[in-house]
């Protein structure tokens, strides 16, 4: 099956360092997704990009589907930022597709004041 | 618009016992999704719905089953719970169209421990 590595495995910043983290995946993806899933386990949504650019306040991620990454900024980092980040694909079947996302293991943040 | 819901919040069961997770979303989304997410982990399928009335297995399905009889509403049962199914379940919903996959939805996710 397809492949989701994410680095670094984990990071640790002072407040207001602007930071990237990376996702590579091993096979053409129709569907890839950043979470944030903060310290109480909630998942929460941050970008739907199978391909492009998007902004997003502090956040903004970028997808090169030809080179199979994704990457994930953060500037001026707070201390809520803290949490683990998570990279999620599907790989592309085409019509028919069941449509599941594959779960890299996640990057965890920790940002101190 | 509540999103995707889900019941209850927390659960602690005996090994052996049964149980219901309801999963609820109110944005008509065809496809529906339970995962599980051990310590230290990101999030594995167990079973998925294409539509009301289908079902199939995902990744990790055994040890639970699922209904899909209503289009909003997604349970996923444990029949006789094991330790091993200790974990935090998440629902989620997603639309597709013509194979073109959208965006998935997440609950807030049911942290079930078994003794």
């Amino acid at each position: 099956g397809i492949q989701v590595e994410q680095s670094p495995p984990d990071l640790i910043l002072q407040e207001g360092a602007n930071s990237t983290l990376r996702c590579n995946f091993s096979d053409s993806v129709n569907n890839l997704q950043w979470f944030h899933q903060n310290p109480w386990g909630q998942l929460i949504n941050l970008f739907y990009i199978p391909s492009g650019t998007k902004q997003n306040g502090r956040l903004s991620a970028t997808t090169v589907a030809t080179e199979r990454y994704s990457l994930l900024y953060i500037s001026s980092s707070q201390t809520t930022d803290s949490g683990v980040y998570f990279c999620a694909v599907e790989r592309y079947f085409g019509w028919g597709s069941q449509g599941n996302l594959i779960f890299g293991k996640g990057t965890k943040l920790s940002v101190k004041p | 618009n509540a999103g995707v819901t889900q019941t209850p919040k927390f659960r602690v069961l005996k090994t052996g016992q049964s149980m219901t997770l309801l999963c609820a979303q109110d944005m008509n989304h065809e496809y529906m999704y339970w995962y599980r997410q051990d310590p230290g982990m990101g999030l594995r399928l167990i079973h998925y719905s294409v539509g009301e009335g289908t079902t199939a297995k995902g990744e990790v399905p055994d040890g639970y089953n699922v209904s899909r009889l209503k289009k909003q509403n997604f349970l996923l049962g444990l029949e006789s719970a094991a330790p091993s199914q200790t974990s935090v379940y998440f629902c989620a919903s997603s639309y597709r169209s013509r194979g073109t996959s959208y965006e998935q939805y997440f609950g807030p996710g049911t942290r079930l421990t078994v003794t």
